[in-house]
């Protein structure tokens, strides 16, 4: 069974500075993928950041960062120099690779408010 | 430009009325899946398709039941409406071995008075 477990139900930042928004996961598959997901007050689902658990390298994609740590579970996004279109809902996300086995699984998501 | 569509983007139904949420997708993928998104709970998976004709419960399958006739379209079904199954609800498409591109459709908000 896969779960996703984001902790932070909240999370207010200032402007400028760095976030870090907490995912940890649990699953049995060798092979599965972690996104990042962003939801503005629109409610349209907006890709940020993909990765898969045999690739070596953190993935990046512009100011979003994933700092995967495999052992311990984790896969935590980071957005450098936070803007005020940030403030949105994040939801970390965790999908098998495995044929018949492609579950997708969302945690409950993190409300990040960006202070001017 | 690759689509998920919802046939409804709004609807209010009566309580123990059938009601239907369509979802096609333009992209020939083989996955499928139908989530409710509640604040505080986030997206639960209802249930999830990946084949025609196949089909896997997910988290919070009670109430609801699906469809998969054909490859582009993956229906949501609620045999007899309740209050509880107020909600959002949102279909997705992705397709397997590796993709890493989930797409989403709009997102339908179901009332159940």
């Amino acid at each position: 069974a896969q779960k996703i477990t984001q902790t932070q139900p909240g999370m207010f930042v200032q402007e400028k500075e760095a976030v870090t928004l907490d995912c940890t996961y649990d699953t049995s598959d060798q092979s599965y993928g972690l996104f990042w997901y962003k939801q503005p007050s629109s409610g349209e689902m907006i890709f940020l950041i993909y990765q898969g658990s045999y690739d070596e390298q953190n993935a990046t994609e512009g100011r979003y960062s994933l700092n995967f740590q495999k052992a311990r579970k984790s896969a935590n996004l980071v957005i450098s120099a936070s803007q005020l279109g940030d403030s949105a809902m994040y939801f970390c996300a965790m999908r098998g690779m495995d044929f018949g086995n492609e579950k997708l699984t969302f945690g409950t998501g993190t409300r990040l408010t960006i202070i001017p | 430009d690759v689509k998920v569509t919802q046939s409804s983007r709004y609807l209010v139904k009566r309580t123990g009325e059938k009601v239907f949420l369509e979802c096609v997708q333009d992209m020939d993928h083989e996955n499928m899946f139908w989530y409710r998104q509640d604040p505080g709970l986030g997206l639960r998976l209802i249930y999830f398709s990946y084949d025609v004709k196949m089909k896997e419960k997910g988290d919070i399958p009670e109430g609801y039941s699906v469809s998969r006739e054909k490859k582009e379209r993956f229906s949501l079904i609620l045999e007899s409406a309740s209050t509880n199954q107020t909600s959002m609800y949102l279909c997705a498409s992705t397709s397997p071995p590796s993709g890493n591109t989930i797409y989403f459709g709009e997102g339908s908000w179901l009332t159940v008075v």
